[in-house]
């Protein structure tokens, strides 16, 4: 159990689709993330959450569409994704990132949506 | 540009001693994250460096220099359950962003029995 619930754990979509990925965390935390994780290349930085406030997006295309109804949860809508856009999503907390007295706070991550588009 | 690299996989034999190398070149920096990756898991923290040095934690120790934008990770006693992912992130002053790292592309380790 690693604090942050990622659910579903495993998706296939075509690419008409729309799905939604959901996060949950029960760390108390204030900020939340969304990763994108690809073979052999380095986490992309998707977006992020202070206190439900989205404060980073990492230019990612409209057809990823994030959701932060509050602290503890953290959605992402899916809608007519690319091929290219198969890899695993990883969600992660931190108690804040706007106070900078907490730049050495790690991340808790949840265990990932690998996600397939045929 | 900010660029941060480590190798893509090393192989080691149980019971041995393996060092896992980052190099960073940014503009700024704050400090540097390790984190181990399990095959299909999620990452999980082990060690944060903002002084040069060595920081000790068990098996796992991490070593920073500042100077010359080089960390590495060293796990002695290896075991079987060490084979993962081993991912360095660089911590950047966030400037107008809240929160940024630099990540590597992680380098899998594999033990042999």
């Amino acid at each position: 159990e690693t604090g942050v619930t990622q659910t579903p754990r495993h998706l296939v979509m075509g690419m008409t689709n729309k799905k939604s990925l959901k996060c949950e965390q029960h760390l108390g935390h204030n900020a939340m993330y969304w990763y994108k994780q690809s073979a052999k290349k380095p986490l992309e930085l998707m977006f992020v959450y202070n206190f439900k406030e989205q404060t980073e997006n990492n230019s990612v295309p409209s057809r990823f569409s994030p959701e932060c109804p509050n602290s503890s949860h953290l959605f992402l809508h899916l809608h007519t994704l690319q091929p290219e856009d198969s890899a695993l999503y990883l969600c992660a907390s931190s108690p804040l990132s706007l106070d900078r007295g907490y730049y050495n706070s790690p991340l808790h991550f949840g265990n990932g949506t690998r996600l397939t588009v045929t | 540009g900010q660029n941060i690299d480590q190798p893509t996989e090393m192989t080691a034999t149980e019971g041995a001693i393996v060092q896992i190398n980052c190099t960073y070149q940014t503009s700024g920096f704050n400090g540097l994250f390790w984190y181990q990756q399990h095959a299909g898991e999620a990452p999980t923290f082990l060690s944060y460096n903002v002084l040069d040095g060595l920081e000790e934690k068990g098996r796992f120790s991490s070593f920073l220099s500042r100077s010359k934008g080089y960390s590495y990770l060293l796990l002695k006693e290896l075991q079987m359950k060490d084979s993962a992912s081993y991912l360095c992130a660089a911590d950047l002053p966030s400037g107008d962003s809240n929160y940024q790292l630099i990540w590597g592309a992680g380098t899998k380790l594999i033990i042999k029995p």
